[in-house]
């Protein structure tokens, strides 16, 4: 079956911009995860998804934003970009967390660049 | 590809060798820690995880340790081939926190495999 697809691949936006990025997961998987990785701070959590429902949130700014959709794709949003949140965005999907299947399968990420 | 870490540990192995890539986690709350592997220009791919009511678990070639006492995590590869040289992460999940799927990234060791 296919795997998560995370589109697009590469981005470039300047400074003061916003930007979207897409996840679709594994089909039936229900929870969708973002993940910040940079060479400096390694990979860090931003939010978990499930069932459309914000269920976990990391150590970010609020200019960085999520939601689900009703057929599990998720899409972040980063607003007001600034230099530092150029990264590889890299999403994560499971079946369902918690105390069910726990292994998450992660896409090949969005190259966004901030200049 | 992407530059994952510019300035990770590297461990250099011969192939045929075995190798040991070691983690030291943080919270001695986290109750479930799972190995990735990431190949430049790919996202994590899992490789074995194990829950803390364990010490040992194998895989095909790869066995995960467990010493919760020192918060201590490692990765064993036997015979190790140049295909398995890529960065490897361990991530640990914090107990209570709403979900697996919040995890929490080590900073990552290269694993260079050398002919």
């Amino acid at each position: 079956k296919a795997g998560v697809t995370q589109t697009p691949r590469y981005l470039i936006k300047t400074r003061g911009q916003q930007v979207t990025l897409s996840c679709s997961p594994i089909s039936g998987h229900r929870s969708v995860s973002w993940y910040q990785q940079t060479p400096g701070q390694g990979l860090q959590f931003l939010f978990e998804y499930f069932s459309e429902t914000q269920r976990n949130k990391g150590n970010f700014p609020g200019r960085f934003s999520g939601r689900q959709f009703s057929n599990s794709r998720s899409e972040m949003n980063v607003s007001t970009l600034e230099l530092g949140d150029s990264a590889l965005y890299l999403c994560a999907s499971s079946l369902v967390g918690g105390s069910g299947d726990t292994e998450a399968f992660f896409g090949q990420g969005t190259r966004l660049t901030v200049v | 590809g992407e530059s994952v870490g510019l300035h990770l540990p590297t461990l250099s192995v011969q192939e045929g060798d075995n190798s040991i890539i070691n983690c030291a986690y943080s919270n001695s709350a986290s109750d479930y820690f799972i190995w990735y592997k990431q190949e430049s220009g790919k996202g994590p791919q899992f490789i074995i995880d194990i829950r803390s009511n364990m010490d040992k678990r194998q895989g095909q070639r790869v066995t995960v340790l467990l010493n919760k006492t020192v918060k201590h995590l490692s990765l064993q590869i036997a015979a190790t081939q140049p295909g398995d040289s890529a960065v490897y992460f361990c991530a640990e999940t914090p107990m209570f926190s709403g979900g697996y799927n919040k995890l929490i990234f080590g900073a990552g060791t290269r694993l260079a495999v050398h002919p």
